[in-house]
């Protein structure tokens, strides 16, 4: 266990809709990343978050977006869903901006 | 840019022997750190070693060691006495500064009773 931890583990829903997946880092981790697997693909970094700050951008599509609570916890927000974002999509957390990246479970998105 | 390589996209190994796994990077940075990181059925991203770019003793955990040739940029894992549960796939990474994680495409290892 790696002590970070996301909610829902698995997300069914159809196109056009909007969902939100939740992240919750390591004790005392300040930084949150976010990453989507698709099918057989390696992992694709989408936003970072520093203690309430975005700190930088990847590929991540203007229909989706994030946020860093007071409390650390994060949350990535897709809206206008497409089939092809169905994929995993995974938070990690750091204890500072660098360094060694704990994942969480993952969330598996599927949009019928 | 920064780029991660795995060379191997699938290895398979019998029970109870070695195998090595490649990866190479290309990057201008001194300072950074490198990882292993294993994927198992699961689908769980579990972190099995990494690797800071100024330390030149080559990181162990374990079956795990790395070979880290700095010069070369290469960073290949060896897992020793394999078991079946080490088979997942293998996802090398590279990491400068506050920055995101780069990750190889992978390398898909099944070990074989």
């Amino acid at each position: 266990d790696s002590g970070v931890t996301q909610t829902p583990k698995h997300l069914i829903t159809a196109t056009g809709q909007r969902v939100t997946l939740r992240c919750s880092p390591r004790s005392g981790d300040l930084s949150v990343y976010w990453y989507q697997q698709s099918l057989d693909q390696g992992l694709q970094f989408l936003i970072q978050y520093y203690n309430g700050e975005e700190r930088a951008k990847g590929n991540i599509l203007e229909r989706f977006s994030a946020q860093q609570f007071p409390d650390l916890h994060s949350e990535l927000n897709l809206s206008s869903l497409e089939l092809g974002d169905s994929a995993l999509y995974f938070c990690a957390s750091s204890r500072d901006g660098g360094g060694t990246q704990y994942f969480g479970p993952g969330t598996r998105l599927l949009v019928l | 840019a920064q780029t991660v390589t795995q060379s191997q996209p699938e290895m398979s190994v019998q029970e109870a022997e070695t195998v090595t796994l490649s990866c190479t990077y290309d990057t201008s940075e001194n300072n950074y750190y490198l990882f292993w990181y294993k994927q198992p059925p699961s689908r769980q991203m579990i972190l099995v070693i990494r690797q800071e770019a100024y330390k030149q003793q080559n990181a162990t955990e374990n079956r795990f060691s790395v070979n880290f040739q700095k010069a070369a940029k290469s960073f290949s894992l060896k897992i020793s006495d394999s078991q079946l549960g080490d088979t997942a796939m293998y996802f090398c990474a590279f990491i400068w500064g506050a920055q995101k994680l780069v990750f190889g495409q992978g390398t898909r290892l099944t070990i074989n009773p």
